[in-house]
């Protein structure tokens, strides 16, 4: 398996553009991530989807921020307007935990973005 | 609310020492706590799993114990390498959802081994 894929790998766009990331998840895996990673606030959950269903958005930081989930092979997550405190690197992980609790997650690479 | 705190931001030895990583929480008990080993530029990876009901596990020359009584976790590296150099997270099973199994992270221990 390729492992989670996310792109791109890098974006740098202007305040007030909008912004789509994009996640493939591991195939067969039923959970779904989206993470912010900065220096200051480490790693916090954005929002996670259950077979393809959000679970709890609530660390998403405002109505700019949006995702998606249409099927169990990709995922969007959307800035707009993006505004330069959003720069950050954007981690998308998957995991198959079928009713159990304790499975690992397996991250992709990462997107670093850059608002200007 | 949880609370998760590695305490120390960066840790340097020499190789062939035991580095000794700590993870503190408040607030929580967790079922169960991750460890997760970032390089530069790139994603977390997972290293190990420990249950609330186990003390101790080991892997390769990694150890990492679990006290639910000190609300601790404590990860070792035993002949430490340069090549064990990187970041190192602990993640602690979330709130959300009870059951769902999603994690909290704390904000990392910057490892580096001198040769």
């Amino acid at each position: 398996d390729a492992g989670v894929i996310q792109s791109p790998r890098h974006e740098v766009t202007e305040m007030g553009q909008e912004v789509t990331l994009r996640c493939k998840p591991i195939s067969g895996h039923d959970y779904l991530f989206w993470y912010r990673q900065t220096m200051m606030r480490g790693l916090e959950l954005l929002i996670y989807f259950n077979n393809n269903v959000p679970i709890d958005d609530s660390g998403m930081p405002e109505d700019r921020f949006s995702a998606k989930m249409p099927n169990a092979s990709f995922s969007t997550l959307k800035i707009q307007p993006s505004e330069p405190r959003d720069s950050a690197v954007y981690f998308c992980a998957s995991s198959s935990q079928g009713g159990r609790r304790f499975e690992e997650q397996y991250f992709g690479p990462g997107t670093r973005l850059t608002v200007t | 609310s949880q609370k998760i705190e590695q305490n120390s931001e960066a840790l340097n030895i020499q190789e062939g020492k035991t580095a000794t990583l700590t993870c503190n929480y408040t607030n929580y008990s967790p079922a169960y706590l991750q460890w997760y080993r970032q390089d530069p530029g790139r994603g977390p990876v997972f290293l190990l799993l420990i249950r609330e009901n186990e003390k101790e596990k080991r892997k390769e020359r990694l150890k990492v114990t679990f006290d639910t009584t000190l609300k601790q976790s404590l990860f070792h590296i035993t002949a430490s390498q340069p090549a064990d150099s990187a970041t190192y997270l602990c993640a602690l099973e979330g709130l959300y959802g009870g059951s769902q199994g999603n994690l909290i992270f704390g904000k990392g221990t910057k490892l580096s081994v001198k040769p």
